[in-house]
């Protein structure tokens, strides 16, 4: 069975940086072809792609947020920790990880966790 | 561009069936999508992986009442016999190259 969780903080201050953690199970990101990814979605919008990262350390950011992004992944924890810097009120969303297999999409979620921005 | 457009609003009858559409942006009819529920004050949840072909696979626990096909550029979502708890938000999502993109979802009304 296979489960994701994200955690961090519920709350941020403008210009700091956000450090999510997604933990999992069920499933090793050392399995060929198994990939994790970030999911946003701001109150009331879509969802928007963030990153992703699969077992070979390959990683992928959506081009218009690479340059604040950093996706990392700890194996022996089943952790897959995303940063993002210079959080502003507009980054406020329910940030989601999911599982993904190379060559498809999301297939299993996490259940999200809000990230309000504000001073 | 890799772009996927979805009507913003749907509505059918309880009990009826409704057909939803995802549509790949010019020069990427072959790409396969996956579809997903996302009802309201919850997260998003996996329905399915929809290929060129119409052929699709389901996500764990997803009732027979959902089924996919596809049609050139157009990724359909159908849903039959029609109940409550298909009010939601639906959102298809494809991939190329390592990235993800996900259509602006579908707001199904259940009346």
């Amino acid at each position: 069975q296979i489960t994701l969780k994200e955690s961090g903080p519920t709350l941020v201050k403008p210009t700091q940086t956000l450090t999510l953690t997604c933990t999992f199970s069920g499933f090793s990101l050392s399995t060929s072809g198994v990939g994790v990814g970030w999911i946003r979605q701001p109150p009331g919008k879509a969802l928007e792609w963030l990153a992703l990262i699969y077992w070979n350390d390959d990683k992928r950011y959506s081009p218009s947020l690479k340059s604040r992004l950093t996706i990392t992944k700890d194996t022996s924890k089943n952790q897959v920790v995303l940063t993002m810097t210079n959080m502003d009120p507009v980054d406020t969303a329910t940030y989601y990880c999911a599982h993904s297999q190379i060559s498809s999409g999301a297939d299993y979620w996490g259940q999200g966790t809000l990230v309000t921005v504000s001073s | 561009q890799l772009v996927l457009t979805q009507s913003p609003s749907a509505s059918a009858s309880l009990g009826a069936s409704v057909k939803l559409t995802c549509t790949l942006s010019s020069g990427h009819s072959s790409y396969a999508i996956a579809w997903h529920q996302q009802q309201p004050e919850k997260g998003p949840r996996y329905l399915m992986k929809l290929n060129s072909d119409g052929s699709h696979s389901k996500g764990d626990g997803i009732p027979d009442r959902f089924s996919g096909s596809s049609s050139g550029a157009e990724r359909y979502l159908t849903i039959s016999s029609l109940q409550s708890e298909d009010e939601a938000d639906y959102y298809c999502q494809t991939w190329g190259t390592g990235t993800w993109v996900f259509g602006g979802g579908t707001k199904l009304t259940v009346l």
